[in-house]
């Protein structure tokens, strides 16, 4: 099993969909969880972190849960420009390496 | 503002030659930094996690005569690809953990490679 997987879509939606990716970790002592979003030819960029009490930033919510090991990215009323890959980052903290999921590429039709 | 700085962008070099690609961690300290590749429409690839004062980690598969990582100071790793061939093309980046709640990580803009 993959310490850190995604299902890579691609997800296809309109506009003003709802749209939910979810990421799966192996690690149960992982310690820290991130959302990032990658452009075509760009590097990643931090789109959130994920709290075990879930967070919220505008259309996006992040929700991690632990006992089931797997964190989820909700995306509401979708925008042409959110279409990206979107990678799940899980931490295991102190010296050990962050694992990237493979992504899950998103494309948001007109 | 970018907290992690990679440099050149991109670049272009002749198959033989050798590239070397800089990661700047900007106003904090980096003991750790990770390179990773990225091919077309795949996913990153970790190369190997760069150590300050002390010799890179290198994932299994990746030639560490090949890619040079040097780490000489707390905000500079630097990796070299050595002796270039055209299957080297790649996108790579470099990522160092932040400070503060959870550990960020940051990510450099990413080094377009092409070898010709």
């Amino acid at each position: 099993r993959k310490e850190v997987e995604q299902d890579p879509g691609p997800f296809n939606v309109p506009e003003g969909a709802t749209v939910a990716f979810n990421c799966t970790y192996s690690n149960s002592a992982s310690q820290s969880f991130f959302w990032y979003r990658q452009d075509c030819r760009k590097e990643p960029k931090l789109l959130m972190s994920v709290y075990s009490s879930g967070n919220e930033d505008g259309r996006f919510t992040a929700q991690l849960n632990r006992a089931s090991q797997y964190i989820s990215l909700l995306i509401r009323d979708s925008k042409l420009s959110d279409s990206a890959t979107y990678l799940c980052v899980v931490n295991p903290g102190g010296s050990y390496i962050p694992t990237f999921g493979r992504g899950t590429s998103l494309i948001v039709h007109p | 503002g970018a907290v992690v700085s990679q440099h050149p962008s991109w670049v272009i070099c002749k198959s033989g030659t050798s590239v070397k690609i800089e990661c700047r961690s900007l106003d904090f300290q980096a003991t750790t930094m990770f390179w990773y590749r990225q091919f077309p429409k795949q996913s990153l690839m970790l190369m190997a996690t760069s150590n300050e004062g002390s010799k890179a980690t290198y994932e299994q598969g990746v030639e560490k005569d090949k890619f040079l990582i040097n780490h000489a100071s707390l905000t500079l790793s630097t990796l070299t690809v050595t002796s270039a061939h055209p299957e080297d093309s790649s996108f790579y980046i470099c990522s160092a953990p932040g400070l503060g709640e959870g550990n960020t990580i940051y990510f450099g803009e990413g080094s377009w490679l092409t070898v010709v």
